[in-house]
């Protein structure tokens, strides 16, 4: 059964860092991409970042670039998501999304459930 | 920046009747090398994450019902859910992986009436 499974999620305050992992079975996790997905309470989806099969690439919404790092360990089959210089509005519940393909223009085929990113003071 | 609108923002429809979310996009996601449509749909349940339903405007996800059918092409797409069911009250998004930043559109909220 394909599973992706995110942790690290949690209270930090402004200008605090946290990193988010997101831990993938039941597929071949270097060969396809891998997406962050966030949703501020009672909002929309937003895009976060995206990330090429070899970890070779990556992309960034503009709200986040520059404070936010996406990376890849293929030989642990996990996603991660640093996150510095945190915001009010980053806020959200963060999901990570498998594409369905190694590369860019994919679609996301299976969702984690999601953690949890609280920054308040 | 592509961007995705989804009309109406939320809809009742009566059980076994017919449900149909619309989304226009700002700029074409058909890509002519491949002539494909780069556009899907998500299904979020309250308290769960989204799920997908329809990839490439109109291809059924594995176990997606055929009461759920996806439709359009260009910038103007459909999401047509028929005989509706208790279990399809959810929010629905459409999105474009056509191009970086990939889009959602802000959800159509479906509940029964």
């Amino acid at each position: 059964e394909v599973q992706l499974v995110e942790s690290g999620g949690g209270l930090v305050q402004p200008g605090g860092s946290l990193r988010l992992s997101c831990e993938a079975s039941g597929f071949s996790f270097s060969s396809y991409s891998m997406t962050w997905v966030r949703q501020s309470p009672g909002r929309g989806l937003q895009w976060v970042s995206s990330i090429i099969g070899s970890g070779g690439g990556t992309d960034y919404a503009d709200s986040v670039t520059g404070r936010f790092t996406t990376s890849r360990d293929n030989s642990k089959n996990t996603l991660y998501l640093q996150m510095n210089d945190l915001r009010a509005e980053d806020t959200a519940t963060y999901y990570c999304a498998k594409g369905n393909n190694y590369g860019g223009k994919a679609y996301m085929d299976v969702w984690g459930k999601g953690t949890t990113v609280t920054v308040s003071s | 920046d592509i961007v995705m609108t989804q009309s109406p923002d939320s809809l009742a429809v009566s059980l076994g009747e017919r449900a149909t979310i619309n989304c226009k996009a700002s700029q074409s996601v058909l890509y002519s090398s491949t002539n494909k449509n780069y556009l899907a749909w998500y299904q979020q349940k309250p308290g769960q994450p989204p799920k997908l339903l329809i990839s490439w405007a109109s291809t059924r996800h594995f176990g997606v019902p055929d009461r759920v059918s996806g439709s359009g092409s260009g910038r103007d797409f459909t999401l047509t859910i028929s005989n509706l069911q208790a279990e399809d009250v959810a929010v629905y998004y459409c999105q474009q992986y056509y191009a970086t930043p990939p889009a959602f559109g802000q959800g159509t909220r479906l509940e029964i009436k």
